[in-house]
């Protein structure tokens, strides 16, 4: 009964090529993200995604892109991969419009780009 | 731009002691709220406590505290009775009330090790 999965646990590709990493929730929210965690453990925002509006953090490029099926799945699309797209990726889900809209974070997907 | 600010790159506990762990931030808000999360080593980002700003009581979740102190932008976690499964890093986190996105910041994490 896992709340936030994601697919792959790891990915190791070569720089250049096109990814996707898969995340799913089953806990009805209706708002999913992205976060980017790198080596040092910084943990940044990447997107809020809800059926409503797509929230962009300024800072990602635009190789970037979530593409989502449906409220259950926020998938993240990676163009042209480079060796500092490297990290640990996170899926989280959360319930607009609550008090605490708290959020729920995947395992993490870790990335390599050789 | 609000900015989260974890001091303590590492720590150390001894089991069965008290730790602190702390956090400042940087925001021109007075509506906010204030989370602590774990991070073990499988990766998962954990909630472990969340604060209102608007409250001024203490958040509490058993062996779990926090310290808030609005006007000094300050929000430590105290962990009680370290458990040797408490060792994890530690994230500290902010959200504006009104926030499109519903986006977080995290500050940059302390690594909580816990000796037997």
């Amino acid at each position: 009964d896992t709340a936030v999965s994601q697919t792959p646990k790891y990915l190791v590709t070569q720089m250049g090529n096109d990814k996707s990493i898969k995340c799913e929730q089953n806990l009805g929210h209706d708002t999913m993200y992205w976060y980017k965690q790198d080596s040092k453990k910084f943990l940044k925002i990447m997107f809020s995604y809800n059926n409503k509006e797509l929230i962009i953090n300024e800072t990602v490029p635009n190789r970037f892109s979530p593409k989502s099926p449906d409220k259950a799945h926020l998938n993240l699309h990676i163009n042209s991969l480079e060796l500092g797209d490297s990290a640990v990726y996170f899926c989280a889900s959360s319930l607009a419009g609550g008090p605490w809209d708290t959020q729920y974070f995947g395992p993490g997907t870790r990335l390599t780009v050789l | 731009a609000q900015t989260v600010t974890q001091s303590q790159p590492e720590m150390s506990v001894q089991e069965a002691e008290t730790v602190t762990l702390s956090c400042t931030y940087d925001t021109s808000e007075s509506d906010y709220y204030l989370f602590w999360y774990k991070q073990p080593p499988s990766r998962q980002m954990i909630l472990v406590i969340r604060q209102e700003a608007y409250k001024q009581q203490n958040a509490t979740e058993n062996r779990f505290s926090v310290n808030f102190q609005k006007a000094a932008k300050s929000f430590s976690l105290k962990i009680s009775d370290s458990q040797l499964g408490d060792a994890a890093m530690y994230f500290c986190a902010y959200r504006k009330a009104l926030n499109a996105g519903n986006m977080l910041t995290f500050g940059g994490g302390t690594r909580l090790m816990v000796k037997p």
